[in-house]
């Protein structure tokens, strides 16, 4: 069985621009969560699809969004990037409809570094 | 919001079992505690998972006293590979809802010797 996969592995933009940033959830899975891990730090929720719609979001201003399509793989799009979105962003899949109740399977992100 | 405290480091040896507190004074009565790995440059992955009193697998134990305040992952005998961070989870998502939200614990550092 696939695990979470995301793309891509890294990405360096410059700031004010935008990034885009894509996971696919393991097979079956239709709930995806986001989180940013500042280096060194823990991690901090971001948003939660779940059946194409946001479901939850975390403490983020809204330049911060995403989507899930039909297929439930996700896009995160960070716009007017600015220095301190250097992160690893993390993508979790769980068949979870009320999550906490089953683990989150995390792939291993994208670190996105702003210039 | 369950705000949940761990140790920032732990150090021990080869073979020893090591013992990792998480303090959830907030917890809330639908929150699970889900406890993870996180290697450098790897995203974390599932250890274990508990509502209250004692879940065992094959690689560790969860014990949550009866208040659920706390929870303490156990590891047995541990190895140099299991060197990397573990970050305890509580908290459930509602849906359309900022009641509750997902925390992760800062994470604690274990480090181990042969």
């Amino acid at each position: 069985e696939a695990g979470v996969t995301q793309s891509p592995t890294h990405l360096i933009k410059t700031r004010g621009q935008q990034a885009t940033l894509r996971c696919s959830p393991i097979s079956g899975h239709t709930s995806v969560y986001w989180y940013q891990q500042a280096l060194g730090l823990g991690l901090q929720f971001l948003l939660w699809y779940d059946e194409g719609e946001e479901r939850n979001r975390g403490n983020f201003p809204p330049r911060f969004s995403g989507r899930q399509f039909p297929n439930y793989s996700s896009e995160l799009n960070v716009n007017a990037l600015e220095l301190e979105d250097s992160a690893l962003y993390l993508c979790a899949s769980s068949t979870d409809k009320t999550p906490g109740d089953q683990p989150q399977h995390f792939g291993d992100g994208t670190r996105l570094s702003i210039l | 919001l369950a705000k949940t405290t761990q140790p920032i480091s732990m150090d021990s040896y080869e073979g020893q079992e090591v013992n990792i507190t998480c303090s959830h004074n907030n917890i809330a009565t639908n929150d699970y505690i889900t406890w993870y790995q996180q290697f450098p440059s790897q995203g974390p992955r599932f250890i274990i998972q508990g509502y209250k009193t004692k879940v065992t697998n094959e690689v560790a134990s969860l014990f949550i006293p009866a208040d659920r305040k706390s929870s303490t992952l156990s590891l047995p005998r541990v190895s140099l590979s299991d060197t990397a961070v573990y970050y305890c989870l509580v908290g459930v998502l509602p849906r359309y809802s900022s009641a509750s939200k997902i925390i992760f614990g800062s994470g604690t550092r274990l480090s181990i010797r042969p």
